[in-house]
């Protein structure tokens, strides 16, 4: 299993600012996934996370809004670009070998004002 | 697409009692995976159960188990003498043998009751 870490676990944040979200893991993972979880709500995949490259994103995500860095093996970024009320939601960071299960970070809960 | 789908928003169980939540899944693929995830209050999702399609035998950790049924694309996961501790949300989740494309359900509430 792998251990992950995010930063901040939670903030408060201004219409119209942005921020990042960092998730590091104790251990190198091949995969590192970004979730939007909506209160009471199921996860949604936002993105996979490449290492080295630009980030897959999933349908009704872009890179423009939710841009995503990943420098190594162990550590990912993301940033909540521009933000409304909507983005008010949980952000979870996931990782795991490829074909293996996911073992998820804390999660990032941000409230947009 | 795949889908995966929990019926039962919200269960409640007394303490030391079994409770089972239901899971159904749509998928093309003949092989893949499935798994149950853990969401207590604190946010955490942890991993409760995995099981492999091509895997006959039903998976079990401790005092949890499931049903797998592959014909019929159910995925129920069984929790036996509940404790206040397996009070969470729950989530079914699917993935492709092939694929990192993990999608989960709208979860269920599970509360136990003293």
């Amino acid at each position: 299993s792998a251990v992950i870490s995010q930063k901040p676990s939670r903030d408060i944040c201004q219409r119209g600012t942005s921020l990042t979200i960092q998730c590091q893991v104790d251990s190198q993972v091949t995969m590192m996934f970004w979730y939007r979880q909506q209160p009471g709500q199921s996860l949604t995949l936002i993105a996979t996370a490449n290492q080295g490259s630009e980030a897959t994103y999933e349908s009704g995500f872009v890179i423009d809004k939710f841009p995503i860095s990943r420098p190594n093996l162990t550590f990912s970024t993301l940033t909540v670009s521009n933000m409304s009320p909507e983005d008010s939601s949980i952000y979870l960071c996931s990782a795991g070998l490829a074909y293996n299960e996911q073992f998820f970070g804390p999660g990032t809960r941000l409230t947009v004002l | 697409a795949q889908t995966v789908t929990q019926s039962q928003p919200e269960m409640s169980v007394q303490e030391a009692e079994t409770v089972t939540l239901s899971c159904t899944y749509d998928t093309s693929e003949s092989d893949y995976y499935l798994f149950w995830y853990k969401q207590p209050p604190s946010r955490q999702m942890i991993l409760v159960i995995r099981q492999e399609a091509y895997k006959q035998q039903n998976a079990t950790e401790n005092r949890f188990s499931v049903n797998f049924q592959k014909a019929a694309k159910s995925f129920s996961l069984k929790i036996s003498d509940s404790q206040l501790g397996d009070a969470a949300m729950y989530f079914c989740a699917y993935r492709p043998y092939n694929n990192n494309d993990m999608r989960f359900g709208a979860g269920t509430r599970l509360t136990v009751k003293p």
